[in-house]
């Protein structure tokens, strides 16, 4: 059965500084992509960052671009969040999600319960 | 950026039919996928490459994306749920994958209501 777990979630500061992790289980985790998806309260999913399989390639979305980095220890099945320069706006609940890439798309076959980051004064 | 526009929300009947659009710039071109997430929960994976259901999905879930319009370059993916049950009441969200920029792209999400 494939699990992931995330932690690291916690109440920061504007300006402050967090890393998240996601540990994976029940698969093979260095063949996988793996993605890190946030949901600010009541409102929708966002795409945050993707990193490959063997963590040489990364991607960001516009808004955290400069300010997260995504970085992966396949011999922990660990995903790392790192999150700097944080604003209010980053407050959401964040989600790993383990991908596969199916000849011509990637799509997320598999989601963790989520880590709450919260960014208050 | 890829956009993807979905309508804030659905209602249905239960044993009706309930239908959750996607569009987006000739999406036709694009593999969309869906996921479904109920409250409080993560979200899991509907239906992949269009059509494709997931493991555990029942079969009155089914998705499409064949374009709608011949003169509008906004064409719409389709996620179909048959015989509404109480239980399908969740929030519903359509991916892609733009290749363009290797971001994954979320649609803003539909609240199918069951009545």
């Amino acid at each position: 059965e494939v699990q992931l777990l995330e932690s690291g979630g916690t109440l920061v500061h504007p300006g402050g500084s967090l890393r998240l992790s996601c540990v994976g289980s029940g698969f093979s985790f260095s063949r996988h992509p793996m993605s890190w998806v946030r949901q600010a309260p009541g409102k929708g999913l966002e795409w945050v960052s993707g990193i490959s399989g063997s963590g040489g390639d990364t991607y960001y979305a516009d808004s955290v671009k400069g300010r997260f980095t995504i970085s992966r220890d396949n011999s922990k099945n660990t995903l790392y969040l790192q999150l700097d320069a944080l604003r209010v706006e980053d407050a959401a609940v964040y989600y790993c999600a383990k991908e596969v890439w199916a000849g011509t798309t990637f799509l997320s076959e598999d989601w963790g319960q989520g880590t709450l980051v919260t960014v208050s004064s | 950026s890829y956009v993807l526009t979905q309508p804030p929300s659905v209602s249905v009947a239960p044993g009706q039919t309930a239908t959750i659009s996607c569009g987006g710039n000739n999406i036709v071109s694009y593999s969309v996928h869906w996921y479904q997430q109920k409250a409080g929960q993560a979200p899991i994976l509907v239906i992949s490459h269009d059509a494709d259901r997931a493991s555990g999905i029942p079969e009155r879930f089914s998705g499409s994306n064949s374009g709608n319009t011949a003169t509008d370059s906004e064409n719409t993916a389709t996620l179909t749920i048959s015989r509404v049950e109480v239980g399908d009441e969740a929030d519903y969200y359509c991916q892609v994958w733009d290749s363009h920029s290797d971001h994954r792209v979320f649609g803003g999400g539909t609240k199918l209501t069951v009545l």
